[in-house]
């Protein structure tokens, strides 16, 4: 059954620092992982799909990175800022795109 | 086409009470996925569609939810004699068939459901 665990749960920064939020996996043998970002009582919104064939993606000031051996993959935000204040999740589609499975997310504060 | 589409935004019922819920999907997904949300969890699978077919069902799913999507374009989630613990975000997501676009999903902006 994979997991997917995040760390840290909740990560409070000042304005303009750069930060780094973690996701693991168990089984390695996912075909993607997508990045979502949430604001208290909205949907999803998807930030980042990285392929399973590649290192990284980035947009903005955005960057994931992807490390299927070590069951890894981080989100990179550069020059955080307070509308960046949300709970970023991410997800891995098990086998046949059939469904997701979600890590508890990582609640970010930015504050001015 | 702006996206996945969910109605209504909010609902609060009192227990013992039937609900439903409606999903419109990205026009050129055929795939359709119903997931459930609590609070300071991740989204939780409940089931999904290809087309008109219902794939896959979780555990979580009880005899009380019963989902369709008729014709393999909106869908309906509904809940039948309502719990307290049914309590949720039910979120709705579709996205192409694998070989698409690479499997990325799209997620609506959800239904919050309170149970009284």
């Amino acid at each position: 059954k994979q997991e997917v665990t995040q760390i840290p749960a909740a990560l409070s920064v000042p304005e303009g620092e750069n930060l780094v939020l973690n996701c693991s996996f168990t089984d390695s043998a996912i075909y993607n992982l997508q990045w979502f970002r949430q604001d208290p009582g909205k949907g999803l919104t998807s930030l980042l799909l990285i392929q399973s064939s590649q290192r990284e993606q980035t947009s903005g000031r955005l960057n994931a990175s992807l490390d299927k051996s070590s069951g890894r993959s981080t989100l990179y935000i550069a020059a955080s800022q307070p509308g960046d204040s949300a709970t970023y999740l991410c997800a891995v589609p098990h086998s046949g795109y059939s469904t997701l499975t979600f890590g508890k997310g990582t609640m970010l504060l930015v504050s001015p | 086409d702006t996206g996945v589409s969910q109605n209504p935004r909010h609902k609060i019922t009192k227990r013992g009470q039937n609900v439903t819920f409606r999903c419109d999907p990205i026009s050129e997904h055929n795939r359709l996925y119903w997931y459930r949300q609590t609070l300071g969890q991740g989204p939780e699978f409940l089931t999904y569609f290809q087309n008109e077919a219902q794939l896959e069902k979780s555990r979580l799913l009880s005899d009380r939810f019963s989902a369709e999507r008729p014709k393999g374009s909106f869908s309906t989630l509904e809940i039948q004699r309502t719990e307290q613990g049914d309590s949720a975000m039910y979120l709705c997501a579709s996205s192409a068939a694998p070989g698409g676009p690479m499997g990325g999903y799209t997620f609506g902006s959800g239904t919050r459901l309170t149970v009284v």
